[in-house]
């Protein structure tokens, strides 16, 4: 099986940066993606990572440590409109996403 | 554009109905998932397909039976519903190329009366 850990709160100031980690078990490693979700809204893909480093992508960065099982997801600039969830998932082989159960980040002024 | 449509956004069923939640999708994706979604217990997977007439467990496929006659549509089937059925559902699809991301729909909110 799977096992994903992340935060589930997370309260950070517009203008500012907050990182987002994510530690995982897992067997067959073959790729950790980020999405975000707003509230009562679907998910929607953020960042991909398979291996070793940091993609950056605009404002989002996601990093990733296949030796570590770690991953974070790096949000810069700050703004109220990134206030949602943010869910960590991991696919082993190819096999469905396993979902972590998510960091919902608050972004006040 | 992909695009992953459910046929409702908010549904009312009675316990004991059987329940039907269809998604459709247009970018000719091999592989389908059912999701559900509960406050503190994040994405649980029900069921998945990986190509027509094809269908996975998940896992918690209990209470669950899905559908695949054609590539573009996967449909969820409640049997019975019960009230620990009243969740939030998400489709998704994607292409079977390993390293590409899932596309979501809207969800559909069930609450199980």
């Amino acid at each position: 099986g799977q096992n994903i850990d992340q935060p589930t709160e997370m309260t950070a100031t517009e203008g500012a940066i907050v990182q987002i980690n994510c530690t995982y078990q897992t067997s067959g490693f073959n790729g950790l993606f980020w999405y975000q979700q707003h509230a009562g809204e679907a998910p929607t893909f953020l960042s991909y990572n398979v291996l070793d480093g940091l993609e950056e992508k605009g404002r989002f960065s996601s990093f990733l440590s296949r030796s570590k099982g770690y991953s974070y997801l790096l949000l810069k600039e700050l703004q109220m409109k990134d206030s949602a969830s943010y869910l960590c998932a991991v696919r082993a082989g190819n096999t469905p996403l396993v979902f972590g159960k998510g960091t919902r980040l608050s972004v006040i002024a | 554009d992909v695009k992953v449509t459910q046929s409702s956004r908010y549904l009312v069923k009675r316990t004991g109905e059987k329940v039907f939640l269809e998604c459709v999708q247009d970018m000719d994706h091999e592989n389908m998932f059912w999701y559900r979604q509960d406050p503190g217990l994040g994405l649980r997977l029900i069921y998945f397909s990986y190509d027509v007439k094809m269908k996975e467990k998940g896992d918690i496929p209990e209470g669950y039976s899905v559908s695949r006659e054609k590539k573009e549509r996967f449909s969820l089937i409640l049997e019975s519903a019960s009230t620990n059925q009243t969740s939030m559902y998400l489709c998704a699809s994607k292409s079977e190329q390993a390293n590409t991301e899932a596309f979501f729909g809207q969800g559909t909110r069930l609450t199980v009366v």
